[in-house]
């Protein structure tokens, strides 16, 4: 069964940077593309960004578009979101989603979630 | 942007009653249509797929239909279980955008 473990979020400055991982095992990580989801507190779900199997496809929200970065590691069963030049309204939960499906696929499981807070 | 409109955005229901929950897309999406179920502090759940495909596990009392711009998730039977928050999500575009959510409450 897949399983997806996200790294812990934090409290973040405006305009600072944060890592998040996402740690993946039970199927065949990279055989599959990867996406990151996120919800702001007490919000709905908004797409952040998707990287195809072997990273060769990347896609983001216009949201976070220039600011952050996705990218994996296939040896290491790893999922990673960088976020440069954070802003209050990045303030969500975190969610790394195995993405499946024809077209531009659909996010079959999905992580725990992790809370990112931009606060001064 | 494909924007996601469902409705309503709040029902409340009595167990054993068939619910319907629609979403609509701005622009035709064919069938890449998916169905998420989220209860209080739980990421999503993957419900439906491609409209009208099951995903395994899931029971089958949820289906939905629908093609182009209308879509519907249907529980024929609720359940206290299903008490939860449900999205709809299209993949037609790199832009995937979800509904605002439909709150399911159990009178």
């Amino acid at each position: 069964e897949a399983q997806l473990v996200e790294s812990a979020g934090g409290l973040v400055q405006p305009g600072g940077s944060l890592r998040l991982s996402c740690a993946a095992s039970g199927f065949t990580f990279s055989s599959y593309s990867m996406s990151w989801v996120r919800q702001a507190p007490g919000e709905g779900l908004e797409w952040v960004s998707y990287i195809s199997s072997s990273g060769s496809a990347i896609y983001y929200a216009d949201s976070v578009k220039g600011r952050f970065t996705i990218s994996r590691d296939n040896a290491k069963n790893s999922l990673y979101l960088q976020m440069n030049s954070l802003r209050a309204e990045d303030t969500a939960v975190y969610y790394c989603a195995k993405t499946t499906g024809s077209y531009y696929g659909y996010f079959q499981n999905w992580g725990q979630g992790t809370l990112v807070t931009v606060s001064s | 942007d494909i924007q996601m409109t469902q409705s309503p955005s709040t029902l409340s229901a009595s167990v054993g009653d068939r619910v319907t929950i629609t979403c609509r897309a701005s622009q035709s999406i064919g069938s890449w249509l998916a169905w998420y179920q989220q209860k209080p502090g739980k990421a999503p759940k993957l419900l439906i797929y491609k409209a009208s495909s099951l995903e395994s596990g899931v029971p089958s009392r949820f289906s939905g239909s629908g093609s182009g711009t209308e879509f519907s998730l249907t529980i024929s039977s609720l359940q206290p279980d299903d008490s939860a928050t449900y999205y709809c999500q299209q993949y037609n575009t790199y832009s995937r955008t979800f509904g605002q959510g439909t709150k399911v409450e159990i009178k």
